[in-house]
């Protein structure tokens, strides 16, 4: 069965720091895997998405993913955080026609 | 293009009531699904229909119920609300022609309170 696994429900970076939050996947198959953001009382808005191709994924607002299937992990960064970064981060596996969500870090950008 | 919309965004009901959500998808997608979001459960799938048709289901008991419209317009219904139904919920839409596996768009949700 296909499911997500994101390490570290909170992480705390100060502005301008690196960001790196965690993904790990669990799939027989290729998977396709993506990155929500969450803004508080927002639904969710898709940062990036991996299908097929290149491993390293650009998204918007800076962000950045890399599919390593010899880590099953898919892990998302910005080199530079910026204090609107702060949100709720979702990384997601495409099964069928469900999307199956993991359990969300949440990002918080000291000034 | 407008995205995806879903009505009210607030409601509040009385436990025993039933309720309905309303969620319009991005024009042309036809496949609309919805889900759960609590901060216990997390983001949980319900169901998603495509062309009218429930082509899959999550694991909610019988209460939860969908209609998917000939224009793609999808209505929730949740009929005996209890407390534990308080939740965002969200609708989702895909666009076509790319099999299943195609990201989903996510509406604002509706923040359901049942007192």
């Amino acid at each position: 069965a296909q499911s997500v696994t994101q390490l570290g429900s909170h992480v705390s970076v100060s502005e301008g720091a690196l960001v790196l939050l965690r993904c790990n996947y669990s799939s027989s198959v290729p998977p396709y895997l993506f990155w929500y953001v969450q803004y508080p009382n927002q639904g969710l808005q898709l940062l990036l998405k991996y299908t097929t191709g290149a491993t390293l994924v650009k998204g918007i607002n800076g962000f950045e993913a890399e599919f390593k299937k010899s880590e099953t992990s898919f892990h998302l960064t910005k080199p530079s955080a910026h204090m609107s970064d702060a949100a709720e981060y979702f990384c997601a596996v495409s099964r069928a026609s469900k999307i199956i969500f993991g359990s969300g870090t949440r990002l918080s950008i000291r000034p | 293009k407008a995205g995806v919309t879903q009505t009210p965004r607030y409601l509040i009901k009385t436990r025993g009531q039933q309720v309905t959500l309303s969620c319009s998808p991005i024009s042309g997608h036809r496949s609309v699904s919805w889900y759960q979001q609590t901060p216990g459960q997390g983001l949980q799938f319900l169901f998603e229909y495509f062309s009218e048709t429930q082509r899959n289901k999550g694991n909610f008991p019988g209460r939860f119920s969908g209609r998917q419209f000939s224009n793609s317009r999808s209505e929730m219904n949740v009929s005996t609300l209890e407390l534990g139904d308080s939740a965002l919920y969200l609708c989702a839409s895909r666009p076509p022609g790319q099999g299943t596996n195609t990201e989903a768009f996510f509406g604002q949700g509706t923040r359901l309170t049942v007192v």
